[in-house]
């Protein structure tokens, strides 16, 4: 049971190309979350999927996209690589529900945009 | 909009001397107030969540209680292996599927 992974584990682009963040969950939660952690500003929610088949835009979705590809699988998508999109990236999952609904992440993505 | 404060930023404890994180929350509805450790280089990991105001839940040396407005966590008798960064985040009942996050509190215990 290896909850939840991210690949790559580090990442270095130059301004203007492209990559796609993966992420995938063997808990068979039907919820999964991208986020963005910079340094002094917490967690910020990128995009998140409630279920199969949907996706919903957090708090700082510009210049992202995602695909849930299905359920164990939700990717993020940078189009064209921008400086301010240095940040290290995690991926979560929960069982959406009225029950205990805590997150759990991945390792985390490092990213640095040149 | 749902708002998360956390303090202090940072907090240097000797061993054995307890201390209170404080978590400060503005939220329409709350559905769950959630902790989290997280260790250099590692994603975030699930502590606790409380639900409702005067809620307390315990794990080893720490401890989570519930407010109207706030939430502290408690750590007794902290070892070195408590040295981690705590965040807080909460679950509104409007914006579901949205978790709210702290900046986090960075935690350091010297033996």
């Amino acid at each position: 049971n290896a909850g939840v992974t991210q690949t790559p584990k580090f990442q270095v682009l130059k301004t203007g190309q492209s990559m796609t963040l993966q992420c995938a969950q063997d808990m068979n939660h039907n919820s999964m979350y991208w986020y963005r952690q910079d340094p002094g500003m917490g967690l910020r929610l990128i995009y998140y999927s409630a279920s199969e088949g949907t996706t919903d835009k957090g708090e700082v979705p510009n210049g992202y996209n995602v695909s849930r590809l299905n359920k164990r699988e939700f990717s993020l998508r940078l189009e064209s690589a921008a400086p301010s999109q240095t940040s290290v990236y995690f991926c979560a999952s929960s069982e959406a529900g009225q029950g205990d609904n805590e997150q759990f992440f991945g390792p985390g993505t490092r990213l640095t945009v040149l | 909009e749902d708002q998360v404060t956390q303090s202090p930023e940072a907090l240097r404890l000797q061993e054995g001397e307890s201390s209170s994180l404080n978590c400060s929350y503005t939220v329409s509805g709350l559905r769950g107030l959630f902790w989290y450790r997280q260790d250099p280089g590692k994603g975030p990991e699930f502590l606790f969540t409380l639900y409702s105001a005067g809620e307390e839940k315990e794990k080893e040396r720490l401890k989570a209680t519930l407010t109207k407005k706030e939430s502290f966590l408690h750590i007794t008798a902290p070892k070195p292996e408590d040295s981690a960064t705590y965040l807080c985040a909460v679950q509104g009942s409007d914006s579901w599927g949205k978790f709210q996050f702290g900046a986090g509190t960075q935690v350091v215990v010297t033996p």
